[in-house]
C-alpha cells in the first residue's frame, strides 16, 4: 500500500531556532500534501494544504511566515517551523494524496516537536 | 467551512460489548467519510470509510452507516476486544475536487477485559 515517510520522528530545539520536517511519499506521486497539528488528547487540526509547484494554502489562524511549507516535487513536502517557541511544541503529522478525487489519505508517522 | 462534531468524547465498554461513535457534519457537499484509529503517539490508521452514494458498509467487526439527509454517520464496533482501545476520529471530505479532510474531535475508547 501507499507509504508516507516523515522525518524526524522526534526533535528537541531551543527557542528561536528553526526546525524542518520532511514528508515523503515513497511509492506514489503526491500531488497534494496536508499538514496537521495535534495537541495532546486533541484532534488533528489542519494547518495547510500544499500542492506541488505552487504556494501552500493556509487555514485560518495559521501564520504562513511562521510555518513555511515547500512542496518542490511530487514526492516531497517540507514544513519549517521558524523562530520556534515553547507553544509550538506539538505533534505534527503530514498526509499525502495522489489527487485522484476519492483517494484515501495516507499519513506519515508524525513528528513530536519539543521547544525548550 | 466544514465542521465535524463527534460524540462521545470518551467511551468505556466491557470486552465483547458493542461500541458506537457518532459524527455530524455541516457541509452537505461532503461526499467521503473515513474513520481513523490512532494509538498513543502513532499515526492515524484508516479503518473504514464510506462514500456518499452508500448508506452502510461493513468490514468484519466494524461497520459504518451514513444518513445524508440528517448529515450524520456512525461507527459501530461489535464484539469489542482490548486491542480496540484507542482514539477514534471521524472525518469528512468537503467535495470531489479536494482531498482535504476535516476531523472530528475524537473518541477515546477503552475496552475492559
Amino acid at each position: 500500500g501507499a507509504v508516507v515517510s516523515q522525518h524526524p520522528s522526534r526533535v528537541i530545539c531551543k527557542s528561536g531556532t528553526s526546525v524542518k520536517i520532511e514528508c515523503r511519499s515513497l511509492d506514489f506521486q503526491a500531488t497534494t500534501m496536508f499538514w496537521y497539528r495535534q495537541f495532546p488528547k486533541q484532534s488533528l487540526m489542519l494547518m495547510a494544504t500544499s500542492n506541488e509547484g505552487s504556494k501552500a494554502t493556509y487555514e485560518q489562524g495559521v501564520e504562513k511566515d511562521k510555518f513555511l511549507i515547500n512542496h518542490a516535487s511530487l514526492t516531497l513536502s517540507t514544513l519549517t517551523v521558524t523562530s520556534a517557541h515553547p507553544e509550538d511544541s506539538s505533534f505534527y503529522i503530514c498526509s499525502a494524496s495522489s489527487g485522484q478525487g476519492n483517494s484515501p489519505l495516507h499519513f506519515g508517522n508524525g513528528t513530536r516537536l519539543t521547544v525548550t | 467551512g466544514e465542521n465535524v462534531e463527534q460524540h462521545p468524547s470518551t467511551l468505556s465498554v466491557q470486552e465483547g460489548d458493542s461500541a458506537v461513535i457518532k459524527c455530524t457534519y455541516s457541509d452537505s457537499a461532503s461526499n467521503y467519510f473515513p474513520w481513523y484509529k490512532q494509538e498513543l503517539g502513532k499515526r492515524p490508521q484508516l479503518i473504514i470509510d464510506i462514500r456518499s452514494n452508500v448508506g452502510e458498509k461493513k468490514d468484519q467487526r466494524i461497520a459504518v452507516t451514513l444518513n445524508k439527509t440528517a448529515k450524520h454517520f456512525s461507527l459501530h464496533i461489535t464484539e469489542t476486544q482490548p486491542e480496540d482501545s484507542a482514539v477514534y476520529f471521524c472525518a469528512a471530505r468537503l467535495s470531489y475536487n479536494t482531498d482535504k479532510l476535516i476531523f472530528g474531535t475524537g473518541t477515546r475508547l477503552q475496552v475492559f477485559p
